[in-house]
């Protein structure tokens, strides 16, 4: 079975660009994390979409959005890049919401020049 | 962001022994896990607990989830090569809002010849 597929897994931007980051949840999984993780930290939470609707929020910028489709994928925009954005950006889905175990995808790896 | 606090940050062991690292909070979660990351790959979840004093195998590996739910710890026994890596714990609260999990710094492990 496939398991969370992130695309692209590397991408290079410059100063004030967007990006959008895609996700793709395991078969049967309804719910979606985004997590941005820089070099030597844990990764850290953006937010959880779930039947299409944000439902949760970590301590990020309103640069930043995202959006999640009737066939549970998801994409994750972030405008306006900075220095500081350059991160692997990790997608998690789980079955839905609750305590349920949530699985990463490899990332997209992110470069701001 | 809030990180958890895990200990030690490296570990340099001889193949064989046996391996600890534990993981603190100042806040109490509903459940605790404990994940893997490989160079250029996505973390793996190694172990999900959701009881409090809950104590859970797989394979090697044991993890505790602390009876005051503000710690857990993990523990590899007899450590082979591809244990190498960094481990993470995670944790999670269940408010009906944002599911989403706090990471730890991670522990690196590493295995000497």
């Amino acid at each position: 079975d496939a398991g969370v597929t992130q695309s692209p897994t590397h991408l290079i931007k410059t100063r004030g660009q967007q990006v959008t980051l895609r996700c793709s949840p395991i078969s049967g999984h309804k719910s979606v994390s985004w997590y941005q993780q820089v070099l030597g930290q844990g990764p850290q939470f953006i937010f959880q979409y779930y039947e299409k609707e944000e439902r949760g929020r970590g301590n990020f910028p309103d640069r930043f959005s995202a959006r999640q489709f009737p066939n549970y994928s998801s994409e994750l925009n972030v405008n306006a890049l900075l220095l500081g954005d350059s991160a692997l950006y990790l997608c998690a889905s789980s079955l839905g919401l609750g305590l349920q175990p949530q699985h990463f995808g490899d990332g997209t790896r992110l470069s701001i020049l | 962001g809030q990180q958890l606090n895990q200990s030690p940050q490296s570990m340099f062991i001889q193949e064989g022994e046996d391996v600890s690292m534990n993981c603190t909070s100042s806040s109490i979660f509903n459940t605790w896990l404990w994940y893997k990351q490989d160079p250029g790959e996505g973390p793996v979840l190694l172990i999900a607990l959701y009881k409090a004093g809950e104590l859970t195998s797989n394979g090697r590996l044991t993890a505790q989830f602390g009876i005051t739910r503000k710690d857990s710890f993990l523990n590899i026994s007899a450590s082979i090569p591809s244990d190498v890596g960094i481990y993470f714990c995670a944790g999670q609260a269940w408010g009906g809002g944002a599911d989403g999990l706090t990471f730890g710094k991670g522990t690196h492990l590493i295995i000497q010849p």
